[in-house]
């Protein structure tokens, strides 16, 4: 079945630094991928997504790029602010065949110093 | 217009309580999810349904969990008997149209804690 795997567990950092928050993922299906911000005590929200391959996607100061060859959708920022703060989850569905369930990774939570 | 609701926000349950919890999606989405969050796994999927009808039934979930979607507006996902490793968040999603919009509202999740 599809699996997605993230960056383990706890990520921190100071304000200002760049952050890189791994996803590689496996399906047989042509993937649609996405991250998924949820800060403490709200809902997941989507933060990006895509399906075209080697195509930057950019959203509230984040980007990320689908590489199909090596299978990885990695988040990206390139100064991360004390409000970026959550955790970070990164998902997968197929886009065909009728393989529409989605299938998350474990989350990464990325704590913010001053 | 209104996001996900769900009830209740808090559950606290004996072992082997039957619980409901409650979801109601954004109105006109034709898709809900029903997952499981722990910090240990992440997000589970545990049912979708399409159109009210059910496309996933969650697995390893199906022995005790049973999603149902009683109309285009209201879900439901029960429990039982529950168990104390059940305890976790379980959020629910709508979407428009999952397969062509890929857009997913979720909930604010009902905390379950089973004692």
């Amino acid at each position: 079945g599809d699996s997605v795997t993230q960056t383990e567990g706890l990520v921190t950092l100071t304000k200002g630094l760049p952050v890189m928050l791994n996803c590689t993922y496996q399906t047989t299906y042509s993937p649609f991928l996405f991250w998924y911000v949820q800060h403490l005590n709200e809902a997941p929200k989507l933060l990006l997504k895509s399906s075209t391959d080697n195509k930057r996607t950019e959203h509230q100061g984040f980007y990320a790029t689908l590489h199909k060859s090596s299978s990885s959708f990695h988040l990206q920022k390139s100064s991360v602010q004390l409000s970026d703060s959550a955790l970070y989850f990164c998902a997968l569905s197929g886009t065909s065949g009728g393989n529409y369930k989605p299938t998350f990774g474990k989350g990464t939570s990325l704590v913010v110093h001053p | 217009d209104a996001g996900v609701t769900q009830t209740p926000r808090h559950e606290v349950a004996e072992k082997g309580q039957t619980i409901i919890l409650k979801c109601e999606p954004v109105s006109g989405h034709n898709d809900l999810f029903w997952y499981r969050q722990t910090k240990i796994q992440g997000l589970e999927l545990l049912s979708y349904f399409r159109s009210k009808s059910l496309m996933e039934d969650g697995g390893a979930f199906k022995d005790r969990f049973k999603a149902e979607m009683l109309n285009s507006s209201f879900s439901t996902l029960k429990i039982q008997p529950t168990e104390p490793k059940d305890s976790a968040v379980y959020l629910c999603a709508s979407s428009p149209d999952w397969g062509a919009s890929y857009e997913q509202y979720f909930g604010p999740g009902t905390r379950l804690t089973v004692l």
